[in-house]
C-alpha cells in the first residue's frame, strides 16, 4: 500500500552515464516533484508538475530532465552523470491546482545516487 | 525569497524527556508542514499546519502565523523519535510556488 513509491532505491554508476529514476504515486494528488538532498541534509526543490504540466524548474543542469506521462507518474533522466550528482533524490506529491499547492506533501523513500 | 531557520540546530536528550523545536520564518505563510526525517532516509510528514495547534499522541505543534513562527512539541520523548526534523513553508503572496526547507535539527534521543 505504498503511497509514494520511487526506483531504484540504490543507483550506484560511474561518471559519464545516463540514468533514470521513475516514481509513482497512488494518493489521487495531481501535484508531483523531485527534491535532491546534499550531503548536508539540505532539500531542495528542483522540479514539479501539475497534472502533466511543467509549473516549477529551479535552477537544475539541462542534463537533468523530468517527464511526467500521466498525473500519477513523474520520472527524472539523468544524462552525462557528474560526481556532483551524488546525493538522495526524493520525490513526493501533494494536491494542488495549476500553481497553488494544497495540503501535506508525501515522499517517497528517496534514491540514493552514488557516482564513482 | 522566504527564509526558514530553525532551532537549535542539534539536540540530545534522555528518552523520556520533552523538548520544543522551533521554527521561524520570514514571511507570510499559507502552507506550513513538519517532516521526520528517520536514521534509515525516509521522510514522513507529521503535520500540515499553516495556522492553529494540532496533536498526534506524543507530538503536537502550533504555528502562529501572524508571529512567523512555528513550534513542534515532543513529550515523553522515545529513542524512535531520533533523527532530522524539517520545518518547511510556502509563502502566500509573489510567485513563490514552492516549499522552502530550514536546514533542520538534528534529535538524538538516548536510551
Amino acid at each position: 500500500d505504498t503511497a509514494v513509491s520511487q526506483t531504484p532505491k540504490y543507483l550506484v554508476t560511474q561518471m559519464g552515464n545516463d540514468k533514470s529514476i521513475k516514481c509513482e504515486q497512488n494518493l489521487g494528488h495531481d501535484t508531483m516533484y523531485w527534491y535532491k538532498q546534499d550531503s548536508k541534509k539540505f532539500l531542495k526543490i528542483m522540479f514539479s508538475y501539475n497534472n502533466k504540466e511543467l509549473i516549477i524548474n529551479e535552477t537544475v543542469p539541462n542534463r537533468f530532465s523530468p517527464k511526467s506521462p500521466d498525473k500519477a507518474h513523474l520520472n527524472l533522466h539523468i544524462n552525462s552523470l557528474e560526481l556532483g550528482d551524488s546525493a538522495v533524490y526524493f520525490c513526493a506529491s501533494s494536491h494542488g491546482e495549476g500553481r497553488a499547492i494544497f495540503g501535506p506533501q508525501h515522499f517517497g523513500d528517496g534514491t540514493r545516487l552514488s557516482i564513482l | 525569497g522566504i527564509q526558514v531557520e530553525q532551532s537549535p540546530p542539534d539536540l540530545i536528550l534522555q528518552e523520556g524527556a520533552n523538548s520544543t523545536l522551533r521554527c521561524n520564518f520570514s514571511d507570510s505563510v499559507n502552507n506550513l508542514q513538519w517532516f521526520h526525517q528517520n536514521p534509515w532516509g525516509q521522510l514522513i510528514n507529521l503535520f500540515y499546519i499553516p495556522s492553529g495547534t494540532k496533536q498526534n499522541g506524543r507530538l503536537s505543534a502550533t504555528t502562529v502565523a501572524t508571529e512567523r513562527y512555528s513550534l513542534l512539541y515532543i513529550s515523553s520523548s522515545q529513542t524512535t523519535d531520533s533523527g532530522v526534523y524539517f520545518c518547511a513553508v510556502k509563502n502566500s503572496g509573489g510567485s513563490n510556488y514552492k516549499l522552502t526547507f530550514g536546514k533542520g535539527t538534528l534529535l538524538t534521543v538516548n536510551p
